[in-house]
């Protein structure tokens, strides 16, 4: 079974602040490992995804993430937050199936005051 | 390219009732998923098609039901709507090929109210 916890579910940052969302999966199988943003009233939206290559993952928006397997992380960064970058964002594990499906997090929600 | 759309964009409906949901998936892509999100909760894993078959069911009864098309849309069909299933629809696509688990697309969702 695969799970995924998001620590925070709101996360505030000031404009031009270090941006820093954790996520921690438990997967008993080698993990695949996706960062969802979900804008107000719109569907899911892919930042980055880590497919078991390099363990540093850039994103768009300037994000970028870090597998840890040690650590079962896999925190999202960016170092300057912009007001755009408010939203909500979503961890999601799957298996290396070919048929696997995602397991979600419950979701931070990032405020960014100007 | 188009993406993956949804239909309708919010539908309101009362307990007991049948609700129909449609999606489009993205050119190319065979495979269909569709997710519930609650208010305030992460995406839960509905059932998923590929190729017209289901190949994949979550945690949910049985008067939850789909359909995929040989064009590759879907049909997300729920029966005798309860309260809690008032929530945002998710379906996404993605073309299935063996190996890595390629990228799913999501639409923007059709949000359910049931009252």
């Amino acid at each position: 079974a695969q799970s995924v916890t998001q620590l925070g579910s709101h996360v505030s940052v000031s404009e031009g602040a270090l941006v820093l969302l954790r996520c921690n999966y438990s997967s008993s199988v080698p993990p695949y490992l996706f960062w969802y943003v979900q804008y107000p009233n719109q569907g899911l939206q892919l930042l980055l995804k880590y497919t078991s290559a390099a363990t540093l993952v850039k994103g768009i928006n300037g994000f970028e993430a870090e597998f840890k397997k040690s650590e079962t992380s896999f925190h999202l960064t960016k170092p300057s937050a912009h007001m755009s970058d408010a939203a909500e964002y979503f961890c999601a594990v799957s298996s290396n199936s070919g048929y696997s499906t995602l397991t979600f997090g419950k979701g931070t929600m990032l405020l960014v005051s100007p | 390219e188009t993406g993956v759309t949804q239909s309708p964009t919010h539908l309101i409906k009362t307990r007991g009732q049948q609700v129909t949901l449609r999606c489009s998936s993205q050119s190319g892509h065979n495979t269909v998923s569709w997710y519930q999100q609650a208010l305030g909760q992460g995406p839960q894993f509905i059932f998923q098609y590929y190729r017209e078959e289901e190949n994949g069911r979550g945690n949910f009864p049985p008067r939850f039901s789909g359909l995929q098309f040989p064009n590759y849309s879907s049909e997300l069909n729920v029966n005798a709507l309860e309260l809690d299933d008032s929530a945002l629809y998710l379906c996404a696509s993605r073309q299935t090929s063996g190996g890595v688990p390629d990228t799913q697309y999501f639409g923007p969702g059709t949000r359910l109210t049931v009252l």
